[in-house]
């Protein structure tokens, strides 16, 4: 079972609030993920992190994104201006790096703009 | 483009039968293909993993069958039960610490 841990489970917004939500990634894992899940079941990369540094991100959505990974704190992931097309389930999963393949997902923050 | 697809959208059996789950993947560097399990209201848990150099991989009542050179897969869940019902996701990256690529999921039902 995994034991990424990801909060708030549910964030409720108004359009033009900022959301944020955080990860904690399993113990020992350096490499962290940021993943956008649709109500159509369509998943998005957002961007990933390997200890504080960003090692792949998409052009993240008009810059209205922002993540980050410190040092012994949460990551967290925030969007700035929320729209409503930003509802969705937003995953975090860490791995082991190394060479171990295996991504292991939280349960994901829920977002709904309204 | 899509780079992992999935058939059948849905499907649904009955309990102790075998569902059978496809997968393609555009993409020839793909390496390594996740199977992760999802519950309505939870995170995809990883079910199954097949890297390309195997052509079969099993795990109790579920096994992946590869064929690398058509850029196929399948998850085959034998003796089903009601407790499988859920959306399985076909994955596929290309090397560690990548991104996975996910396909658009099959809904399972399983009638008991």
């Amino acid at each position: 079972n995994s034991k990424v841990i990801q909060t708030p489970r549910y964030l409720v917004k108004g359009q033009g609030q900022k959301a944020k939500m955080r990860c904690i990634p399993e113990k020992g894992h350096p490499v962290v993920f940021w993943y956008q899940q649709n109500k159509n079941n369509e998943f998005k990369f957002l961007i990933n992190f390997q200890n504080q540094e960003v090692l792949q991100q998409i052009d993240m959505t008009e810059k209205r994104f922002s993540a980050e990974c410190p040092s012994n704190s949460p990551c967290s992931l925030e969007i700035q201006s929320s729209e409503a097309g930003d509802s969705a389930l937003y995953l975090c999963a860490s791995s082991p790096g190394l060479g171990e393949d295996t991504q292991y997902f939280g349960p994901g923050t829920r977002l709904l703009v309204l | 483009q899509q780079q992992v697809r999935q058939s059948p959208q849905s499907l649904t059996v009955w309990e102790g039968e075998t569902a059978i789950l496809n997968c393609s993947y555009e993409d020839s560097t793909f390496n390594y293909f996740p199977w992760y399990q999802q519950f309505p209201g939870e995170g995809p848990a990883l079910l199954i993993s097949i890297r390309s150099v195997s052509d079969k991989k099993e795990d109790g009542r579920f096994t992946i069958f590869f064929n690398k050179r058509e850029k196929k897969l399948s998850l085959h869940i034998t003796d089903s039960q009601p407790g499988d019902s859920a959306t399985y996701f076909c994955a596929a990256r290309r090397n560690s610490n990548n991104r996975i690529f996910f396909g658009d999921g099959t809904q399972l039902v399983v009638k008991p």
